[in-house]
Order: structure tokens, then sequence, then C-alpha cells
């Protein structure tokens, strides 16, 4: 049973290009959770999504970030017209159910590193 | 300000020691999860505390889960060097929270 699969592993951009990050939940998991890592900062929640829906976006940047799951393939992380600041590891788990006091334990994938020249 | 915050930040021990990281809630805890993080690398889910009082051990780890004082303590027995990384608590707190992190190096 593979566990959460990201890629790319890295990612390198310029600035102004667009960023787009994938991520393949565990089998039979329906929730997506993304995070970004900053350096020197810690694991920041980002967009919680279940299949075709976005449920919680609050920690989502309100220009340039979006984020998709769709009914066939995997989720996807997208950044538009990247900047420098957005330079981080881009972290995406999966859950059977909600990760939250039911219960749904979240898991990780390796990450993307994302790297904006 | 943060609302899971972890303590000691670092931690450098001797091969063979015990060692405690704490992690505390600025909200109500109603579960609580441990994951690892090794440098380069995603999260490793360690365990989940879900009711008050409640304590869970793993080969050398044990954690509690304290929810009148809305704190978790993760504890490692006879510490050796794969048990270095960084340990992260995590919550859903409305949004799901990380800790700050505490980073262990093990000394051989």
């Amino acid at each position: 049973n593979a566990g959460v699969m990201q890629n790319p592993r890295h990612l390198v951009r310029r600035r102004g290009q667009e960023a787009r990050l994938r991520c393949s939940p565990m089998k039979g998991h329906s929730h997506v959770y993304w995070y970004r890592q900053l350096p020197e900062e810690g694991l920041k929640f980002m967009v919680y999504l279940q299949k075709e829906n976005i449920i919680d976006e609050s920690g989502m940047p309100k220009e340039r970030f979006s984020a998709e799951f769709p009914k066939e393939g995997p989720s996807i992380l997208r950044i538009q017209q990247v900047v420098r600041g957005d330079s981080a590891a881009y972290f995406c788990a999966s859950s059977p159910a909600r990760g939250d006091r039911r219960g749904g334990i979240q898991y990780f994938g390796a990450g993307t590193r994302l790297s904006v020249l | 300000s943060q609302e899971l915050e972890q303590s000691p930040q670092s931690l450098i021990v001797q091969e063979g020691k015990n060692l405690t990281i704490n992690c505390t809630s600025s909200k109500t805890l109603y579960g609580l999860y441990w994951y690892k993080q090794k440098y380069g690398e995603g999260l490793i889910f360690l365990m989940m505390l879900q009711k008050g009082g409640e304590e869970k051990s793993h080969e050398k780890i044990t954690a509690k889960l304290d929810e009148k004082k809305q704190q978790s303590s993760l504890h490692i027995t006879a510490s050796q060097p794969s048990h270095a990384g960084i340990y992260l608590c995590g919550a859903d707190l409305n949004q799901f929270y990380f800790g700050t992190g505490t980073s262990l190096t093990v000394i051989p």
C-alpha cells in the first residue's frame, strides 16, 4: 500500500513562473491537506480538501495560490507568478476521515521543495 | 502567538539518556498527534491521543495527554541515535495546527 506520493520532490522556478505541485493520497483516503514549511518556521496549514470540494482554505494566501482535488487524479497546489518568498517545502497529507477530534490520522508525503530564483 | 507551544526548542542528549518533550495548547484539546520529521523528509506519524489521561507507548516512546492542563508530553526512554529528528505535536483547534517543534540530537 503506497503512501502519500508527492511530486516533484524538488522544483525550481524563476520569478513570475507558475508552480504546480501534485499529491496522490494513500489508497482509500478522500481527505487531503496542504501545508507549507518556510525556512526556520513551523508547519502551517494551508488548505483542506475532499474530493471535488474545498472544505477549509483559511490558511491559503488570498492571491496567486489555488488548490484542487478532482474526482480523478491527484490533488494539485498551484502557485501563479511565484515570488522568492514562496520558496519553501510544501507538504501534503491524507486521511481516511477528517483529521481532527474524530480521529482521522493524517499521513504525510515527503514534500516538494520549491526554490524560486 | 502560537496555538501549540513546544518545549524545549532543542535538546542534545547522550545516548542512553531519557528525555521529555512538552506541548502546550492555548485552547482546549480534544485530541493530539505526535509526529517526527527527519531533515529533508516528511512527517512520520507516531501516536494519537484522544482522551484526557490517555497514555500510549510504542517501543521506547510514551506520550500522555492532560486535557485539564491542555498539555501533552512525549517521553523517550534510553535514547538512541535513531531517535534524532524534529518532534512535532499537532491538534485540530478549529484548524489543524502544528507545534513549534523540538529538535533532538542524540550523541553516540
